[in-house]
């Protein structure tokens, strides 16, 4: 079975400045996604960014992207130039070959203006 | 992007009744769709598969008489909460599969049984 820790039950920013959330897994598959998720208080889940554990090149998306080190089973997340609608719960998930999803606990993130 | 509607969105009920959520995909064909439950303050835990056109494989622990699920389209599938009672009072979230490493969440239903 796979398992995802997030280590950071809580982490704050100041705006503009740069934060990184941590993830590790475990997994024996070879081929799988790696996600991370914001759920701000509507508790909608957003996909903010996502990576396929065949390619080498980490994903970004805008101001947000992964350092994926697949041998250490690590997935972090970097935001840069923080904003204050970046205040969520941020959840770091990993989806097997029969396409499940397991979340790890969440880290709460606060950027203060 | 893809669109993956939930109704109702928050929904009370009396013990021992039963309340059914819908999932549906707006515009793309889900073959699987997936729910999840959320406690508050903590994370998603998946509760089942739901598969068109045939049953739906729970996780362990999840009481499959309890849940039902039936993807009868491949659009829609429904949770119903049977003889719901106040320790299932939650937040239930559905998700539905587009492709390879490709889901969209519904927006969730908070369940609130009295």
């Amino acid at each position: 079975a796979q398992t995802v820790t997030q280590s950071q039950p809580e982490m704050s920013v100041q705006e503009a400045e740069t934060v990184t959330l941590s993830c590790t897994y475990d997994t024996s598959e070879n081929n799988y996604y790696l996600f991370w998720y914001k759920q701000p208080p509507s508790r909608q889940m957003i996909l903010v960014i996502r990576q396929e554990a065949y390619k080498q090149q980490n994903a970004t998306e805008n101001r947000f992207s992964v350092n994926f080190q697949k041998a250490a089973k690590s997935f972090s997340l970097k935001i840069s130039d923080s904003q204050l609608g970046d205040t969520a719960m941020y959840f770091c998930a990993f989806m097997s070959s029969n396409y499940k999803l397991t979340f790890g606990k969440g880290t709460l993130l606060t950027v203060n203006p | 992007g893809a669109v993956v509607s939930q109704h109702p969105s928050w929904v009370i009920c009396k013990s021992g009744t039963s309340v059914k959520i819908e999932c549906r995909s707006l515009d793309f064909q889900a073959t699987t769709m997936f729910w999840y439950r959320q406690f508050p303050k903590q994370s998603l835990m998946l509760m089942a598969t739901s598969n068109e056109g045939s049953k739906a494989t729970y996780e362990q622990g999840v009481e499959k008489d309890k849940f039902l699920i039936n993807h009868a389209s491949l659009t829609l599938s429904t949770l119903t909460v049977t003889s719901a009672h106040p320790e299932d009072s939650s937040f239930y979230i559905c998700s539905a599969r587009l492709g390879p490493g490709e889901l969209f969440f519904g927006e969730g239903s908070r369940l609130t049984v009295l």
